[in-house]
């Protein structure tokens, strides 16, 4: 069976320090890759999604980058955290050809 | 725009109670549709997908009406800990980017 895994759990950050998230997929292969944003009392926003190695749109002009270096690994980074950057941050991934999306458990990021 | 709209709530409902969600979304070309619940503080998690003939698990029920462009959830004898937000989840045929409701608070109390 499939399972995301993303960490860490929790992290605080002061401002102006780099961000690097990580979210691994196991069970499938060449999935497609997102990292939703989720402020407090906040609907989803999409940040970066993946189709392929390589390929990474960005859905919101921001400091933050995603880099996909293996077929199943995503990663979300910063070089400077702003305030504005806390939130529930959640990786997710779907089939090539499917529709669901299934998250990992987050990463609680609060920047002081 | 792709939108797809949810009353926030909350819902606040004894146990028992049967209780009823709906969403709208913008899209015609939309094709596929799901709900997700979310507990506080965690992932989304796939509650059920909602297919054109409607469909049930349990307790919950889901319809599509294309006509008019919404989507519903319903909860017969709600359990307290039903009580999450429930999010509508619309995706256009061949999209990778699903679009998702902001979510619906349900508070289930004794």
């Amino acid at each position: 069976s499939q399972t995301i895994h993303q960490w860490p759990a929790t992290l605080v950050q002061p401002v102006g320090s780099p961000l690097s998230l990580e979210c691994t997929v196991e069970g499938t292969s060449n999935p497609n890759l997102y990292w939703y944003r989720q402020a407090a009392g906040r609907g989803l926003q999409l940040l970066f999604y993946s189709v392929g190695i390589g390929q990474i749109s960005s859905e919101v002009p921001q400091n933050l980058s995603a880099s996909r270096p293996q077929d199943r690994q995503f990663i979300l980074s910063s070089k400077k955290l702003l305030l504005s950057d806390s939130g529930f941050y959640l990786c997710a991934w779907s089939s090539s050809g499917g529709e669901k999306l299934f998250f990992g458990s987050g990463t609680q990021l609060s920047v002081l | 725009r792709k939108e797809v709209e949810q009353d926030p709530g909350p819902f606040n409902v004894p146990e028992g109670a049967t209780v009823a969600f709906n969403c709208t979304y913008s899209n015609s070309a939309s094709q596929s549709f799901f709900w997700y619940r979310q507990d506080c503080r965690k992932e989304p998690k796939l509650l059920m997908s909602v297919y054109s003939s409607g469909n049930e698990d349990g307790r919950f029920t889901a319809q599509l009406n294309r006509a008019s462009q919404y989507i519903s959830l319903l909860i017969r004898d709600s359990k307290l800990s039903d009580s999450a937000t429930y999010l509508c989840v619309v995706n256009e045929g061949g999209s990778y980017i699903p679009t998702f409701g902001r979510g619906t608070s349900l508070i289930v109390h004794p």
